[in-house]
């Protein structure tokens, strides 16, 4: 079936190195990814967004990138600092009834930043 | 503050019991979601409002669920006879756009333990 999957559940990176995280789909016919960070105790937050017509989109700190060869995604955070340490999802926009459309998140990748 | 709000945050019963969670949205954003979060895993998608209007339902989401909307403005989401495994974080989100993204904003969401 369709999903949207993790490679690893957690990642420890020394601070200040940069942390790559990385997750594959299956579906194909996907064309809008996102990545979220969830930190203890709170929601979801947005960080970067990537359409299927890309392969490369930077932010603040962050990268994305998505291979659609391999249906695959990564997020990739320059010089990370402790304040990065939180559960990383990253979601796949799927259409649904009535018009409307959500996302189906993977598993989540924990980041631990050490000191 | 004008982020999504849910309440209560925190909800311990007993088998069986009724339980009734309430979102605020942000205010202006005609589209609401309502995610379940277990430990270690991604939201799941649970239901979606587009105003007061409910467009989708999970199949996650049994007879026992029930999730309204009724002025376009707040939702509360009803889980009767709770069981065990009810136990878990549900989260609320909204979104002011039409279509074709994943910004979702979540609240801090509300934990609900089933004893």
């Amino acid at each position: 079936g369709e999903s949207v999957g993790l490679h690893l559940p957690t990642l420890s990176v020394q601070e200040g190195d940069n942390s790559i995280i990385n997750c594959a789909y299956s579906n194909s016919a996907s064309d809008y990814f996102i990545w979220y960070k969830q930190e203890s105790g709170k929601g979801p937050q947005f960080i970067i967004d990537i359409r299927s017509n890309m392969d490369k989109r930077q932010g603040q700190r962050v990268t994305v990138l998505l291979n659609k060869t391999v249906k695959h995604l990564s997020l990739q955070i320059a010089a990370t600092q402790p304040g990065d340490s939180a559960v990383y999802f990253c979601a796949e926009l799927t259409p649904r009834g009535g018009g409307a459309d959500g996302l189906t998140f993977g598993k989540g990748t924990h980041l631990i930043i050490q000191p | 503050d004008t982020g999504v709000s849910q309440d209560p945050r925190h909800k311990i019963t007993k088998r069986g019991q009724n339980v009734t969670f309430r979102c605020d949205p942000i205010s202006e954003h005609n589209r609401l979601y309502w995610y379940r979060q277990t430990l270690g895993q991604g939201p799941e998608f649970l239901t979606y409002f587009q105003n007061e209007a409910q467009l989708e339902k999970s199949r996650l989401l049994s007879d026992r669920f029930s999730a309204e909307r009724p002025k376009g403005s707040f939702s509360t989401l009803e889980i009767q006879r709770t069981e065990q495994g009810d136990s878990a974080m549900y989260l609320c989100a909204s979104s002011p756009r039409t279509s074709g993204t994943g910004e979702l904003f979540f609240g801090e969401g509300s934990r609900l333990t089933v004893l």
